[in-house]
């Protein structure tokens, strides 16, 4: 299988509970971060995304926060189900007046495992 | 259906023979990138690109090369491929200017290098 997921973070949690994922990013200057699920074999899917602009903001059962002043994002997914096993990734951006400069900066991902 | 269409899925090769790895997107979006994703180091930029015949590199860029003679294609081609490029490769694509949007990803292309 994949060994995308060596040595990476990893946080195990029983089906209903709600999980929370953390990453840290590097660049003052970015202003767009998103977050990614990895299932294996496949391409990283869009969950959501947030503005430098905001600290907050929701999606369905997804909720991101933003701290700018510690340079911290958090992911986190209500009422988790085993389909939402998989490696999360976030991913910092730069844009400027809403245009991407075009370099995506992913971190190393954690690895989120849903027990029934 | 919109999407991102890598082609090979999977690749093994010898040391040395050029190859090209295909990236096809049906979805007009202007820019372009090229990631390679290995273990414990996440997924890290080769090339992208944000129009036409407009590339750059990225964070690893070394023994690639790309070219974008076309809105949809974005090729990645390796000149003289080592067994350090055997990786996990991911092409991905996004319009520039919508306020909120994420980069929509290929189902990826799994070199060997032998």
């Amino acid at each position: 299988g994949e060994s995308v997921g060596l040595h990476l973070p990893t946080l195990s949690v029983q089906e209903g509970d709600n999980s929370i994922i953390n990453c840290a990013y590097s660049n003052s200057a970015s202003d767009y971060f998103i977050w990614y699920k990895q299932e294996s074999g496949k391409g990283p899917q869009f969950i959501i995304d947030i503005r430098s602009n905001m600290d907050k903001r929701q999606g369905q059962r997804v909720t991101v926060l933003l701290n700018k002043t510690v340079k911290h994002l958090s992911l986190q997914i209500a009422a988790t189900q085993p389909g939402d096993s998989a490696v999360y990734f976030c991913a910092e951006d730069r844009r400027a007046g809403g245009t991407s400069y075009g370099k995506l900066t992913f971190g190393q991902g954690t690895i989120l495992t849903v027990h029934p | 259906e919109a999407q991102v269409t890598q082609n090979p899925r999977y690749l093994i090769t010898v040391t040395g023979k050029k190859l090209t790895v295909t990236c096809s997107q049906n979805m007009n979006h202007e820019y372009m990138s090229w990631y390679r994703q290995d273990p414990g180091l996440g997924l890290r930029q080769i090339y992208y690109s944000m129009n036409v015949e407009v590339t750059d590199k990225g964070d690893v860029p070394e023994g690639y090369k790309v070219s974008r003679k076309e809105k949809r294609n974005f090729p990645l081609i390796l000149e003289s491929p080592s067994p350090n490029q055997t990786s996990l490769y991911f092409c991905a694509s996004s319009p520039p200017d919508r306020a909120f949007d994420g980069y929509t990803f290929g189902s990826g292309t799994r070199l060997t290098v032998v």
